[in-house]
């Protein structure tokens, strides 16, 4: 199985700042990786598709990275909607779609 | 646009099988390279993939759950249905489904139903 961890797995964050937050295969999954924000007692959102690519409606503040293990999701400036908790998911295994165990990000 | 909904009993008790219909529209699962997932959601914890069937009827599910689920889709009514047996109170989670796009190789979830909150409890 492929597993996921993330990397923190909590942040605290003022508005405006840089904020990386970083994920990691168990083995190479190409760039077969998504990114999700998920508010509190709401669904997750697509953000990220194919580890590089914007959905369609996300600003573009959000961006991503990586191949192989090792990913990056970026928010080049931290809005006051971003606080949420982001998942990856990876689907180069399509017998068993992991997700990370989320990072929170938090108003410092 | 394409939106989902999940229904079903909130509250089930030990031993019981759990039985959820997520509804979908906008799009029909007749159509090549589409798909629906479900995952759920512990409460406070992360979100766990459990299965999902695509167009052609293949279907897919989380090797830890798979001989407790089974996935089955109505594409006339454009519903997929989601069956657990044996619940326990460690499956009390939030369950989404999910529009399951496939691109090549890719797949990724998106949208998402707003969940059902299913509590096991005697």
């Amino acid at each position: 199985d492929i597993q996921m961890t993330q990397s923190p797995s909590s942040l605290s964050a003022s508005v405006g700042d840089r904020v990386t937050i970083t994920c990691r295969a168990s083995q190479s999954i190409s760039s077969y990786l998504n990114w999700y924000q998920q508010k509190p007692g709401k669904a997750p959102k697509l953000l990220i598709y194919a580890a590089s690519s914007l959905q369609s409606g996300v600003p573009s503040r959000f961006s991503g990275s990586g191949s192989g293990t090792d990913f990056t999701l970026t928010i080049s400036s931290l809005q006051p909607e971003d606080f949420a908790t982001y998942y990856c998911q990876q689907s180069y295994s399509t017998l068993l779609f992991t997700f990370g165990p989320g990072t929170k990000v938090d108003i410092k | 646009q394409i939106t989902l909904k999940e229904s079903g009993p909130t509250l089930v008790k030990p031993t019981q099988t759990l039985t959820l219909t997520c509804t979908f529209s906008g799009f029909s699962l007749s159509t090549s390279g589409v798909g629906v997932g479900w995952i759920r959601q512990p409460p406070g914890k992360a979100l766990e993939w459990l299965a999902l069937i695509y167009w052609n009827d293949d279907k897919r599910y989380s090797p830890s759950l798979k001989s407790r689920l089974t996935i089955t889709k109505d594409t006339s009514k454009n519903q997929v249905v989601l069956t657990m047996t044996n619940m326990d109170p460690v499956d009390t989670a939030t369950y989404y489904c999910a529009s399951v796009t496939i691109f090549g190789a890719l797949n990724w979830f998106d949208p998402w139903g707003q969940g059902t909150l299913v509590t096991v409890s005697s």
